[in-house]
């Protein structure tokens, strides 16, 4: 059964303190890793989709990397507006399964 | 381009009773799934509908169903509310099987 697991739950972070937060995944045939960003009460946001470990995708201050067990999204020099869940997913299937989120705090 | 729409924002229904939840898919989009988050959760797979045919469901049972109609927009219908069916129910649109999903804002679905 495919699981994803992410860590830490929470994470709160003074502005302009980089940190990693980590996806782990066990799947049969991957066929993407995506991570979303949630706002609450809000539909989550794509960010990246990353097919094959070693692969790596940058937005602003976010990465994105891949290796076979699990991905990371680390956050360079964060900004209050960068506060949110982070969400991870894997595509086997047809669907998505998603991790339960880290849920990010910047404070100035 | 207009993204995912789903309507309406928010919702209060009392059990046992059906509800219907709608979702325009963004333009070029003939896929779409439903995806139910329960409080504190990740998004849970419902089903997806390809082209208004269902081409894959989750572990819900089949009061759960739903609609794809030829412009690609969808209904997603729950017949015999529960309690527990209170949730923030997601739709997504994407362009093809191995893609980026983009969901809409939700509809806020609390049973009383």
């Amino acid at each position: 059964e495919d699981q994803v697991t992410q860590s830490p739950e929470a994470l709160r972070l003074q502005e302009g303190e980089s940190s990693s937060l980590n996806c782990s995944y066990t799947v049969s045939g991957l066929r993407g890793l995506f991570w979303y960003r949630q706002d609450p009460g809000k539909g989550p946001e794509f960010l990246f989709t990353l097919y094959s470990a070693g692969e790596e995708k940058e937005k602003e201050r976010l990465k994105a990397t891949l290796t076979k067990k699990e991905s990371f999204l680390h956050i360079t020099a964060p900004k209050p507006e960068d506060s949110a869940t982070y969400l991870c997913a894997v595509q086997a299937g047809y669907a998505l399964n998603f991790g339960k989120g880290t849920s990010l705090l910047v404070t100035p | 381009e207009t993204g995912v729409t789903q309507s309406p924002t928010h919702l209060i229904k009392t059990r046992g009773q059906q509800v219907t939840l709608r979702c325009s898919s963004q333009s070029g989009h003939n896929t779409v799934s439903w995806y139910q988050q329960a409080l504190g959760q990740g998004p849970q797979f419902i089903f997806q509908y390809y082209r208004e045919e269902e081409n894959g469901r989750g572990n819900f049972p089949p009061r759960f169903s739903g609609l794809q109609f030829p412009n690609y927009s969808s209904e997603l219908n729950v017949n015999a509310l529960e309690l527990d069916d209170s949730a923030l129910y997601l739709c997504a649109s994407k362009p093809g099987d191995n893609t980026e999903a983009f969901f809409g804002q939700g509809t806020r679905l609390t049973v009383v």
